[in-house]
């Protein structure tokens, strides 16, 4: 079972606001990501890192920066939210598991709607 | 044109049928994964295969690497199993083979 946690689940908060997504996990995987899902739509990656102290953008251009200071530890923090970062953000965390690529385990996700 | 694409949409199944969920690529791919999202967000990964066949419960994942496809096939399907359906392809090799491209998803309702 994954551990993987985020918060809060929930956010509306108005326009200008500087807000900060947390994410957790406690399987001591080296490899973390945010994603952006909007209604109906696919997923997104915006932000990854490699490790503490690595991080990089993803295929999706966002406003939003992240860091990643200890292994289960990966906020992310938009510094002045608009409306058109409403939206679910998604955490997730991987390790390889053989056959070709990474298991990934996703935290329950954030919805932030900015007024 | 997305490089993951998925059929059908919308799924309206009445319980006990059995389901199949389409999934075409156009890419080259590591692995391709089938995963889980219910109300609310949370998404669980289902299977992750780079050929043949996998089988977890009533579900089962097949892929067809030279005709770029995958279907998942739901058995016995049951209420529990109305969720959004999402297959992602894990792209590249050796260190950047984590990176995920996700299809839309396919919404699947089961009625009793």
């Amino acid at each position: 079972e994954a551990d993987i946690y985020q918060t809060p689940r929930y956010l509306v908060i108005g326009t200008g606001k500087k807000i900060t997504l947390e994410c957790s996990q406690t399987m001591g995987h080296d490899k973390m990501y945010w994603y952006q899902q909007d209604p109906g739509m696919e997923l997104h990656l915006i932000h990854y890192s490699y490790g503490v102290n690595s991080t990089e953008k993803g295929d999706l251009s966002s406003e939003s920066t992240v860091s990643r200071i200890r292994t289960e530890h990966f906020p992310l923090t938009l510094e002045s939210a608009r409306p058109s970062h409403t939206s679910q953000y998604l955490c997730a965390s991987s390790e390889f598991s053989g056959g070709g690529a990474d298991t990934q385990y996703f935290g329950p996700g954030t919805r932030l709607t900015v007024l | 044109k997305n490089e993951v694409e998925q059929s059908p949409q919308n799924l309206t199944a009445q319980e006990g049928e059995f389901i199949t969920i389409n999934c075409s690529y156009s890419v080259g791919i590591s692995a391709l994964h089938w995963l889980q999202q219910h109300p609310g967000g949370g998404i669980v990964s289902l299977f992750m295969l780079s050929s043949g066949k996998k089988k977890h419960g009533r579900l089962i994942a097949t892929i067809n690497i030279q005709e770029k496809h995958s279907s998942l096939h739901i058995t016995a399907s049951h209420p529990r199993d109305s969720a959004v359906y999402i297959c992602a392809v894990s792209r590249g090799s050796g260190g950047s083979n984590y990176k995920l491209t996700f299809g839309k998803g396919t919404l699947l309702t089961v009625n009793p």
